[in-house]
């Protein structure tokens, strides 16, 4: 069965910290992961994608990584800002026709001043 | 300017009656989806579209309805069918041969 799992479910941080959201999947065929913030009461939207061949990637103070082997992805966020709190949501897309995503739950995300 | 918009933001419905949420995107994309997001758990596929005139069931289709009769218009109708319709849903589309899906800012029902 296709799933996406997240880690933790929520996390508070101070302002100015870093923290790491975990993300392990069980998706296949695999095809692309991607990380979504999404605000409270709106749409998520795109952080980062990671293919099969890449091991990371940055984008501004949001660092993904991607273990094709062991299935995994981190995302990191660097001197945390209070616009950080969101949820992040972990998207793995499998390789078929229509490209289905499966969705994690999710981790909240709380940066406190 | 581009993007995708769902209307209303927020609505209430009265439990035995059917209600159309909207979803109109002018970026010209293909496919459009419909999710529904619940507290602890994922967005779960409700219908998707990948081309006018023609539409799939996801995972939870069960009291819900759609029509693609415009590229650009991707209507979802829940029916007095759903047995739980309190959610937040959302509307997304994808351009075909890209794998990002661009999501609507979404819409709260709520059932009284």
């Amino acid at each position: 069965k296709n799933q996406v799992e997240q880690s933790p479910q929520s996390l508070i941080i101070l302002e100015g910290k870093n923290c790491t959201l975990q993300c392990n999947y069980t998706v296949s065929p695999f095809s692309n992961l991607r990380w979504y913030k999404q605000d409270t009461g709106r749409g998520p939207v795109s952080l980062t994608i990671m293919t099969f061949s890449e091991n990371t990637k940055s984008n501004g103070r949001y660092t993904a990584t991607l273990d094709a082997d062991t299935k995994q992805s981190s995302l990191h966020i660097t001197a945390s800002q209070l616009s950080d709190s969101a949820s992040y949501i972990c998207v793995v897309s499998a390789d078929t026709g229509f490209q289905k995503l499966v969705f994690g739950t999710g981790t909240r995300l709380l940066v406190s001043p | 300017d581009g993007g995708i918009t769902q209307s209303p933001k927020y609505l209430f419905r009265k439990e035995g009656q059917n209600v159309t949420l909207s979803c109109e995107q002018n970026l010209n994309h293909d496919a459009m989806y419909w999710y529904r997001q619940d507290p602890g758990q994922g967005l779960r596929l409700i219908y998707y579209s990948q081309i006018v005139n023609d539409f799939q069931k996801g995972d939870i289709a069960e009291g819900y309805s759609v029509s693609r009769e415009k590229k650009e218009s991707f209507p979802l109708t829940v029916t007095s069918a759903q047995k739980n319709p309190t959610a937040f849903y959302l509307c997304a589309s994808r351009p075909q041969g890209y794998t990002e899906a661009f999501f609507g800012q979404g819409t709260r029902l709520t059932v009284v």
